[in-house]
């Protein structure tokens, strides 16, 4: 089993839809947990961070952890033909020493808001 | 506010040339630094990471070596490159040991 699952999609949605984009993972000892944007040929930029369970909300943003379920998601309200890009979850927690944190990256999926 | 800069945007090296990457930060000091490959459909993989100047901790076995000379300097080099270096290579600091902020990136390809 990977650690961090996330669909591929291609996803299609229209101007102004509700997008849910969700990542799942194993590791119960992840804490922290990132969505990131990522538009074609250029780097990711970090949209997101939250800790733990919880709801965190930024503009038409919305991350959701539920850590019970090894789940998070990132909503997208009123989506805009700006937001298509690649959308990349990571995650990251102690490793078995307990001192160095590194970024568990999902494969990414990619988003096409139509107008 | 911090910047990072890397260079070059892109790159066509044949097959057995060296490589030279380079990664700069502004506006911070002491930063932890990164450098990370997407290949196509693999996602992002960890190379290397830095948290100080000289230290260095690789993550994947590979003909890739990385050197922090400076604090917020990173740089990535091959003495012979392979055709499966081609893909696209971003470097990334961060304030701490959470948060990751990328670079533009270098699109290598090895022909």
């Amino acid at each position: 089993q990977k650690e961090v699952e996330q669909d591929p999609g291609p996803l299609s949605v229209p101007e102004g839809a509700i997008v849910s984009l969700n990542c799942t993972y194993s590791n119960s000892a992840f804490q922290y947990f990132m969505w990131y944007r990522q538009y074609s040929r250029k780097g990711p930029e970090l949209l997101m961070y939250t800790y733990s369970s919880g709801n965190k909300e930024d503009g038409r943003f919305t991350a959701q952890v539920d850590k019970s379920s090894k789940y998070i998601s990132l909503f997208i309200r009123d989506s805009q033909p700006s937001d298509s890009a690649t959308y990349l979850c990571a995650m990251s927690g102690p490793n078995s020493g307990g001192s160095n944190y590194k970024l568990t990256f999902g494969k990414g999926t990619l988003l096409t808001v139509n107008p | 506010s911090q910047t990072i800069h890397q260079w070059p945007a892109t790159l066509v090296q044949p097959v057995g040339s060296p490589l030279s990457l380079e990664c700069t930060v502004e506006g911070t000091s002491n930063p932890n630094l990164y450098w990370y490959r997407q290949a196509a459909g693999r996602g992002l993989q960890l190379l290397f990471y830095s948290v100080g100047i000289g230290q260095i901790s690789s993550e994947v076995p590979q003909n890739l070596s990385a050197s922090r000379p400076q604090d917020r300097q990173f740089i990535l080099s091959s003495k012979k490159l392979l055709l499966s270096d081609s893909g696209f290579y971003l470097c990334a600091w961060g304030p701490g040991l959470i948060e990751q902020y990328f670079g533009p990136g270098t699109r290598l390809t090895v022909t």
